[in-house]
């Protein structure tokens, strides 16, 4: 199995700071994809990043895919407590005709008020 | 709006009894599938459909069935629940083989005792 290892596992901080989550992994990926999950609710996508190097940013989200498109980062400036939940990362791969998804393990931030 | 949704929300069962979960979605997409969440694992594929009459396995399978009778509806059953089976289901669907963004239903909290 094709794992996709994030880090930090959990970050509890304080409204204002920044913070970044890391996405790594030993395989290559066609794109890769954040979601934001908040509690009793499905993940909802954030942005998908295909080009190695792209950066994208969603206000004050700035997500980048590494140059080899095997790892990324996603990172937050002055955090808020709209922003508590849980990040996942999740690489997919074009098989045949299959595009396969593989999903981080996961990163549960809490942003204290 | 279209969207998906799944029931039950929350399930509790025994040990050795049949349960399906119902997933529906008015998205008309063709590809669906159900993951299971559990602590330091992230999402993992149970099965996935491609359209009507489609189905597949994913990587965690064993004890999973799924049929898709209409673009709409995939519907999981555990044939025989058993304890390593209390997880959270989610149901997700997609447009395209090669659009791998998804959109997630609200998940079913299923407890086997």
């Amino acid at each position: 199995t094709q794992l996709l290892e994030q880090s930090p596992q959990f970050l509890s901080i304080q409204e204002g700071e920044n913070l970044t989550v890391y996405c790594n992994s030993s395989s290559v990926f066609s794109s890769l994809q954040w979601y934001r999950q908040e509690p009793g609710e499905g993940p909802v996508l954030l942005v998908t990043v295909v080009t190695g190097g792209e950066v994208k940013k969603l206000k004050r989200l700035t997500f980048q895919f590494g140059d080899a498109r095997k790892d990324s980062s996603l990172h937050i400036t002055a955090a808020q407590p709209g922003d508590t939940g849980l990040y996942l990362c999740a690489g997919a791969k074009i098989i045949g005709a299959t595009n396969k998804l593989i999903f981080g393990t996961g990163t549960l931030l809490a942003v204290q008020p | 709006d279209a969207e998906i949704t799944q029931s039950p929300r929350h399930k509790i069962t025994e040990t050795g009894r049949q349960v399906t979960l119902a997933c529906h979605q008015t998205w008309n997409h063709n590809n669906m599938f159900w993951y299971r969440q559990d602590l330091g694992h992230g999402l993992r594929l149970i099965h996935y459909s491609y359209g009507v009459h489609d189905t597949n396995k994913g990587e965690v399978s064993d004890g999973y069935s799924v049929s898709r009778s209409n673009t709409e509806d995939l519907p999981l059953t555990l044939e025989s629940a058993a304890s390593s089976q209390t997880s959270v289901y989610f149901c997700a669907s997609s447009p395209g083989i090669y659009t791998g963004e998804l959109f997630f239903g609200e998940g079913s909290r299923l407890t086997v005792l």
